[in-house]
């Protein structure tokens, strides 16, 4: 069974830096790319992030680039990311969802890590 | 950026009637193009990808078709489980996917 579990999320305010991390199990991890959504309170899902299977190529939305990284252990199966210069707007429940075989769809979710970002 | 549009954005349907939900991208993206389900307090989960086909473990009440720029999801006898929040998301151009507005379906 896939289970992606996702930790780190927390209260802090602008300015701040905050890493996020997303343990997978229940698939071959480094046979995927992976992905960041985010999910402001309320509001609809917006894509973050995505890492190729080894991590050697990386894509951003234009709201997060240059201020977030993402990265993975696949020795530790897991995907991290790391969020600087945060911003009110940066405020969500971030998921880890698998991608499918290749496509673009995310065919499995995490239930997610709140990220508030206040003062 | 490919802008993807849904409606309506509340449907009220009674259990057991049929709810037909429309998404539209302001390009043609192909049959690249799924949908999700999101329950209150719960993650999305996969319904459709690459326009009609049913993910793993999906009932075949739940029915996608379309191509190039319009998009339909159907539900042909809604049970009480299916009231939730329905989302296209289209993976043709890329970056950033992206995801329409979502669609409330709740109980008439």
């Amino acid at each position: 069974e896939v289970q992606l579990v996702e930790s780190g999320g927390v209260v802090l305010q602008p300015g701040g830096s905050l890493r996020l991390s997303c343990a997978a199990s229940g698939f071959t991890f480094d046979d995927y790319v992976m992905h960041w959504v985010r999910q402001a309170p309320g509001k609809g899902l917006e894509w973050v992030s995505l890492i190729s299977w080894d991590g050697g190529s990386t894509y951003y939305a234009d709201s997060v680039k240059g201020r977030f990284t993402i990265s993975r252990d696949n020795s530790k199966n897991s995907l991290y990311l790391q969020m600087n210069s945060l911003r009110a707007e940066d405020t969500a429940l971030y998921y880890c969802a698998k991608g499918d075989g290749g496509n673009g769809y995310f065919d499995y979710w995490g239930q997610g890590t709140l990220v508030t970002v206040s003062t | 950026e490919v802008v993807m549009t849904q409606s309506p954005a509340t449907l009220s349907v009674s259990p057991g009637e049929r709810a037909t939900l429309s998404c539209r991208a302001s390009q043609s993206v192909s049959s690249n193009l799924a949908w999700y389900q999101q329950k209150p307090g719960q993650a999305p989960r996969l319904l459709i990808y690459g326009a009609s086909t049913r993910a793993t473990g999906i009932p075949a009440r739940f029915g996608g078709s379309g191509s190039g720029t319009e998009f339909t999801l159907t539900i042909s006898s809604l049970q009480s489980e299916d009231f939730a929040v329905y989302y296209c998301q289209q993976y043709n151009n890329w970056p950033p996917f992206t995801f329409g507005p979502g669609t409330k379906v709740d109980i008439k």
